[in-house]
């Protein structure tokens, strides 16, 4: 079965400073993992994905993410955060041994602070 | 835009109707995603339909049934209502079936029931 964790209900950042929000997978197989971004009253956005190759993904808006497959983790980073990203950000796997939907965590609301 | 259209934007209904949701996806889309979205259940699969058949089924309850059709528009039929089912509903599409394709959202459909 696949899992996946989003340890921190909440974030806050200062505007400019790095962000980093958290996200553990469990799989059974090999993962392929995503990051979505909700703003509010709106549907998800897609923000990038791993699949295989280099650990860090580069995506949308400046953000990227970092897979490490001995701490299953796959945390999204932004250098530089802006009041803009404030929003519900979502981590999701689809599991290679599993089903095709998409599975995803609890959902972390990051607020960056002017 | 994702290009995932779902109409309507908002539902208000009484307990025991039935209601339809309809999601068209983006142009050359041929997999239809359902998820519900709700504060205590977090985002939940549904269904997924591939080319107008069913491919995969998640949480969905016996009074939820789906259909995607020739034109690959996707509707979402919920019976019975009861309170508790009232959520965001969302629709998504990916270009194909494959686990490695992000989905991409609509902007859902707020169903209260009352």
């Amino acid at each position: 079965a696949q899992s996946v964790a989003q340890p921190e209900d909440q974030v806050n950042v200062a505007e400019g400073n790095p962000l980093t929000v958290k996200c553990t997978y469990s799989v059974s197989g090999n993962p392929y993992l995503f990051w979505y971004v909700q703003y509010p009253n709106r549907g998800l956005q897609f923000l990038l994905k791993y699949i295989t190759g280099d650990n860090l993904v580069k995506g949308s808006y400046g953000f990227e993410a970092e897979f490490n497959k001995s701490q299953t983790s796959f945390h999204l980073k932004k250098p530089s955060a802006l009041v803009s990203d404030s929003a519900l950000y979502f981590c999701a796997v689809r599991d290679i041994g599993g089903a095709n939907n998409l599975f995803f965590g609890t959902g972390t609301r990051l607020t960056v602070i002017p | 835009d994702s290009g995932v259209t779902q109409t309507p934007k908002h539902l208000i209904t009484a307990t025991g109707q039935r209601v339809t949701l309809r999601c068209s996806p983006r142009s050359g889309d041929l997999s239809v995603y359902w998820y519900q979205q709700s504060l205590d259940q977090g985002l939940q699969f549904l269904i997924q339909y591939y080319n107008g058949e069913e491919r995969a089924k998640g949480n969905i309850l016996e009074r939820f049934s789906a259909q995607q059709f020739p034109d690959l528009h996707s509707e979402l039929n919920l019976s019975s209502l009861e309170l508790g089912d009232s959520a965001l509903y969302f629709c998504a599409s990916s270009s194909t079936d494959s686990l490695t394709t992000e989905a991409f959202f609509g902007q859902g459909t707020r169903l209260t029931v009352v």
